[in-house]
């Protein structure tokens, strides 16, 4: 079953623009990570944010999570042509229901 | 340190004939999953291994579609027989266990049925 919802389904943004995408779920959760996947790839995992934690960076990245509304966002700043790809969250507790959502597809346009 | 590998790449088979994707994981990974991703949809957990024992698979059509990890390190999935819906990009990933859940995925298998 699907855990996490990311909104919106599609973005296009202009190079050097920021962009932000949004995850609801359902359940109690451990942790909530974000992946990246680019066209015909496998995904690969950009950041992990536990449950007690309510912002974390990582270079042009930064999520927040705040649980009492179940929902998360990344935000990527100072988007480049690179970063166009599809992005995911998952979600899980203690590793049990390792789910993704059905993701963002970004466009950033040269 | 090396990555998830996965093999085959690419599968192209008719319906009704059985395929085999085989999985290994980094070195040390305790857990291991296999997802389907449908094209345009996010991945989809069929199984989840750790070790060797099964953690989850209430998403495996499991009159079709079988999964081991042998000793807690490779794994098969297997798909008998197979049907024009099961064209999908079949994911493997690893991760180092229940309480570090970060996953290392392979470039995965397309397979298309036809």
């Amino acid at each position: 079953s699907q855990q996490g919802e990311e909104d919106p389904q599609a973005l296009s943004i202009q190079e050097g623009e920021n962009a932000t995408m949004n995850c609801s779920y359902k359940t109690s959760i451990n942790n909530l990570q974000w992946y990246r996947q680019n066209s015909g790839r496998g995904l690969v995992h950009l950041i992990l944010i536990r449950s007690n934690e309510r912002e974390k960076h990582s270079g042009r990245l930064r999520v927040t999570l705040d649980t009492s509304k179940k929902s998360s966002s990344l935000l990527i700043t100072a988007s480049r042509a690179a970063d166009t790809a599809s992005y995911f969250c998952a979600t899980d507790n203690y590793g049990q229901n390792f789910v993704f959502g059905p993701g963002t597809r970004l466009s950033v346009l040269p | 340190e090396a990555g998830v590998a996965q093999s085959p790449r690419y599968k192209i088979i008719e319906k009704r004939q059985s395929v085999a994707f085989w999985c290994n994981p980094i070195s040390g990974h305790a857990t291991l999953y296999w997802y389907q991703q449908i094209l345009g949809q996010g991945p989809k957990l069929l199984i989840q291994f750790q070790n060797n024992g099964v953690v989850d698979d209430s998403q495996l059509p499991k009159d079709r579609f079988s999964a081991e990890r042998l000793k807690g390190v490779d794994s098969t999935l297997k798909i008998q027989p197979a049907k024009l819906e099961d064209s999908a990009v079949y994911l493997c990933a690893s991760s180092p266990g229940l309480t570090n859940t970060e996953a290392f995925f392979g470039q995965g298998t397309r397979l298309t049925v036809v």
